[in-house]
């Protein structure tokens, strides 16, 4: 299988970082894909990564290593509206549509 | 806003009973996924529609249909609901047929099957 592993819950304070891992297995790999999902929301893009290293966007940043199998997205200057799910979706090569994980459900405390 | 929308918003069945969802694509969008998502789970490919042909298709059964028309909306049908159809439907619309491209995500239909 293609298993995406993220850890389900993860608590941080306001103003704080956080580190949010996603693992995947490295067979195929073509790219790798952060999403925000607010409850009852639709999912929104964050990042999309294909090459080893870190991309940042203002407060959100997000890093792949390609041969580990392993990324992360990093929020920081956290904020309460930071609280959500993500998730992190990987695309195998092929025609093969996208293979999500179950996501990580953020809770941004004060 | 990501320019792609989804009716009805919200949906309640009975078991054996068949539902139909729609979904508008973004302007300039020729392709458009649908998603189940289960409650405290990531979103599983249903299928994938490009330039009004089935592109893909995930592990679901064939009662689970869908269309794609002439201005790239589409629908999903989904005939003998269970119980466990319950979920949030989404739907994605992309530029081009590509898996690898991103998606943009309307706000989804929740259907509850009772």
């Amino acid at each position: 299988g293609q298993n995406i592993d993220q850890p389900t819950e993860m608590t941080a304070t306001e103003g704080a970082i956080v580190q949010i891992n996603c693992t995947y297995q490295t067979s195929g790999f073509n790219g790798l894909f952060w999403y925000q999902q607010h409850a009852g929301e639709a999912p929104t893009f964050l990042s999309y990564n294909v090459l080893d290293g870190l991309e940042e966007k203002g407060r959100f940043s997000s890093f792949l290593s390609r041969s580990k199998g392993y990324s992360y997205l990093l929020l920081k200057e956290l904020q309460m509206k930071d609280s959500a799910s993500y998730l992190c979706a990987v695309h195998y090569s092929g025609n093969t549509p996208l293979v999500f994980g179950k996501g990580t459900r953020l809770s941004v405390i004060a | 806003e990501t320019g792609v929308t989804q009716s009805p918003t919200h949906l309640i069945k009975t078991r054996g009973q068949q539902v139909t969802l729609r979904c508008s694509s973004q302007s300039g969008h020729n392709t458009v996924s649908w998603y189940q998502q289960a409650l405290g789970q990531g979103p599983q490919f249903i299928f994938q529609y490009y330039r009004e042909e089935e592109n893909g298709r995930g592990n679901f059964p064939p009662r689970f249909s869908g269309l794609q028309f002439p201005n790239y909306s589409s629908e999903l049908n989904v005939n003998a609901l269970e119980l466990d159809d319950s979920a949030l439907y989404l739907c994605a619309s992309s530029l081009a047929g590509a898996y690898q491209e991103t998606q943009y995500f309307g706000p989804g239909t929740r259907l509850l099957v009772l």
